[in-house]
């Protein structure tokens, strides 16, 4: 199985910040590499798409980038609907495997 | 567009068969990959297996002994079975939608808690 490591695992951060969160492949998963939001009660919410790809209606705040084995999901400016836990996901092969979690809190 | 909708029971008895249907309405089932994915409480994600429209299924080792992913197309629905369960899954389960073998989850149910109790 391909681990995907996520850091860090928590982060406080302010209303209008610059905010990256790291997602480390154990192997090259080329570009097959998502990224989801996940507010608490509710289902993950597809952000970004085959690393770079925007998915539609996502606010152009959120970026995606990165190959191989090391990807990135920035957040140009923080806003309070930010504040969620959020997953990245490789789709390069079977069994599919999400990184553990970065949960954003409000500092 | 398509919604994603987890029906079944909320509560399991130890060691009996967890079953699950996801209705897909406002769209067909045709031409897509359909996957399950469980979520205990306060914890990650974790992928079950998928199936495409075909009939063809793909599962995590993790859980393969124990889990069947079927489909009716008739019905738009594909369901979940997952037999011998044990608390250790309790959890959330959700069924999600992916356009090929090599691509995200998009849409998702809204989720439904199974619990594992006597």
């Amino acid at each position: 199985d391909i681990q995907m490591t996520q850091s860090p695992s928590s982060l406080s951060a302010s209303v209008g910040d610059r905010v990256t969160i790291t997602c480390r492949a154990s192997q090259s998963i080329s570009n097959y590499l998502n990224w989801y939001q996940q507010k608490a009660g509710k289902a993950p919410k597809l952000l970004i798409y085959a690393a770079f790809r925007l998915q539609s209606g996502v606010p152009s705040r959120f970026s995606g980038s990165g190959s191989g084995t090391d990807f990135t999901l920035t957040i140009s400016s923080l806003q309070p609907e930010d504040f969620a836990t959020y997953y990245c996901q490789q789709s390069y092969s079977t069994p599919y495997t999400f990184g553990q979690g970065t949960k954003l809190e409000i500092k | 567009q398509v919604q994603l909708q987890e029906s079944g029971p909320g509560l399991v008895k130890p060691s009996e068969t967890l079953s699950l249907t996801c209705t897909v309405s406002r769209g067909s089932i045709s031409s897509y990959y359909w996957s399950w994915i469980r979520q205990p409480p306060g914890k990650g994600l974790e992928w079950i297996g998928y199936i495409y429209y075909s009939g063809s299924t793909k599962y995590n080792p993790s859980l393969k002994s124990r889990v069947t992913i079927s489909v009716d197309t008739s019905k738009n629905q594909f369901s979940l079975k997952l037999n011998s369960v044990t608390a250790a899954d309790t959890a959330v389960y959700y069924c999600a939608r992916a356009p090929s073998s090599l691509d995200w989850f998009d849409p998702w149910g809204q989720g439904t808690l199974v619990t594992v109790s006597s």
